[in-house]
């Protein structure tokens, strides 16, 4: 019954390298969202999108683009990994009424 | 002003007492209210939606809505160490925005 996919649970990734998140929802959503979740933080909205090829700017884009080429599928891209980013990356969707159901996570570590 | 308050407790409660978590939110144009349930190293999950003044109830959840002050709370009856975890509020705002809490951990002591 899993309708959010992030691709990797755990991740680990050399300073400066350019990495790909990818989340796919099987639930027909117009509206899909990337956040990451540190400690003392809270969730931090990086991107969002609300229709195929668009997307939008969240509270805390610096470092980090998106794509939406198909209305399931909504990638988040770091260009240049620095250590700073190391963190939880949560993937969401939503229609427009109801809450979020969120994917199960990537742990990424910046080494 | 934060946007959504929430106590970040932690907030112990024995087995089988009824839990309460509050959370305030400033947009008074708000119409969207939900609650996540996140365990530990887990995602969020949704748990609670309320969208009108009142109780809403689900099993041994109870979610009450009061815009007027705009607060609202989670009540959980006879809590189990299972209901152990962090519960995060979320506020759909006027301008069509979901901003979470910062969250309440509980911990239910057996």
């Amino acid at each position: 019954d899993v309708k959010v996919t992030q691709s990797s649970r755990y991740l680990v990734k050399r300073t400066g390298e350019k990495v790909f998140l990818e989340c796919v929802q099987d639930m027909d959503h117009e509206n899909m969202f990337w956040y990451r979740q540190d400690p003392g933080l809270g969730l931090r909205l990086i991107y969002f999108s609300y229709d195929v090829k668009m997307k939008e700017k969240g509270d805390i884009p610096e470092g980090y683009s998106v794509s939406r080429e198909k209305k399931e599928r909504f990638s988040l891209i770091l260009e240049s990994a620095s250590t700073n980013q190391t963190s939880m990356y949560l993937c969401a969707s939503s229609d427009r009424v109801h809450g979020y159901t969120f994917g199960s996570g990537t742990r990424l570590t910046v080494v | 002003q934060k946007e959504v308050e929430q106590n970040s407790g932690p907030l112990s409660v024995p087995e089988g007492a009824i839990a309460s978590l509050n959370c305030t939110y400033s947009d008074r144009g708000s119409q969207s209210f939900f609650w996540y349930r996140q365990y530990s190293g887990k995602s969020p999950e949704l748990i609670m939606s309320i969208y009108s003044n009142g109780d809403k109830e689900d099993g041994r959840f109870t979610a009450q809505l009061n815009k007027a002050s705009q607060y609202v709370s989670l009540l959980i009856r006879d809590s189990q160490p299972s209901d152990s975890a962090t519960y995060l509020c979320a506020v759909k705002t006027s301008y069509d925005k979901v901003i979470f809490g910062p969250g309440t951990s509980l911990s239910v002591i057996p």
